[in-house]
């Protein structure tokens, strides 16, 4: 079984520009979460879908960050326009749907650098 | 709100030696508590969950940890540490009901040979 794909793997792009980060969740999990990681910081929760719908996007930041999940397969996060601060790793997680699955499987992330 | 302390950046140990990674955790109501490891250049890797039941729960690698209700405790164990289990830990936490995962600071686990 494959596991949850992130794409890219790095991206370096100057302050202003637009960025798209993808997120392959694990086949047939319905709920797929972003987080985020500034280097030496926590990891924080950003949001969580349930198939196409957001449960909670508590964690967004600010409107510059927009999230989708079109026919609740992948899902893509955009920074626009990005900001120096919006440096990290980004990790989307994918569960199932069920109430039984309790652990949420990580991507290895995308580190975005905003120059 | 939940929260998570991991109130040590690194810990050294001798290969062979038992390990012990700490962490805290505040939540309102029962939690749900998470291990995760992250080895150099790859993504988060799920180690071992307490649900309910039995305090020592046992993972991946031959890791385990112990719940401690009145200390708000979840600390990752290990009896024999190995030169590859050198990587990055973090410890989780989700209240039950919620999807969302609080996640610690991350403890620095060097194991040396």
């Amino acid at each position: 079984e494959a596991g949850v794909t992130q794409f890219p793997s790095h991206s370096v792009i100057e302050k202003g520009q637009t960025v798209t980060l993808r997120c392959d969740p694990i086949s047939g999990h319905d709920n797929l979460y972003w987080y985020r990681r500034v280097m030496g910081k926590e990891i924080k929760f950003l949001l969580h879908f349930v198939k196409e719908s957001k449960q909670d996007e508590s964690g967004m930041p600010n409107n510059r960050f927009l999230a989708e999940r079109t026919g609740g397969t992948y899902s893509t996060l955009k920074v626009q326009p990005a900001e120096l601060e919006d440096s990290g790793v980004y990790f989307c997680a994918s569960s199932q749907g069920n109430r039984y699955s309790y652990e949420q499987y990580f991507g290895p992330g995308t580190r975005l650098t905003v120059t | 709100a939940q929260s998570v302390a991991q109130p040590e950046d690194q810990v050294n140990v001798a290969e062979g030696n038992p390990l012990t990674v700490k962490c805290t955790y505040s939540v309102s109501g029962n939690p749900y508590l998470f291990w995760y490891v992250q080895y150099p250049n790859r993504g988060l890797q799920f180690l071992l969950k307490y649900i309910t039941g039995d305090n020592l729960v046992k993972g991946s690698y031959g890791f385990e940890a112990e719940f401690n209700k009145s200390q708000t405790s979840f600390h990752l164990k290990k009896p024999s540490a190995l030169v590859s289990d050198s990587a990055l830990y973090f410890c989780a936490v989700r209240d039950r009901g919620y999807q969302k995962v609080t996640f610690g600071i991350g403890t620095k686990l060097q194991v040396i040979p």
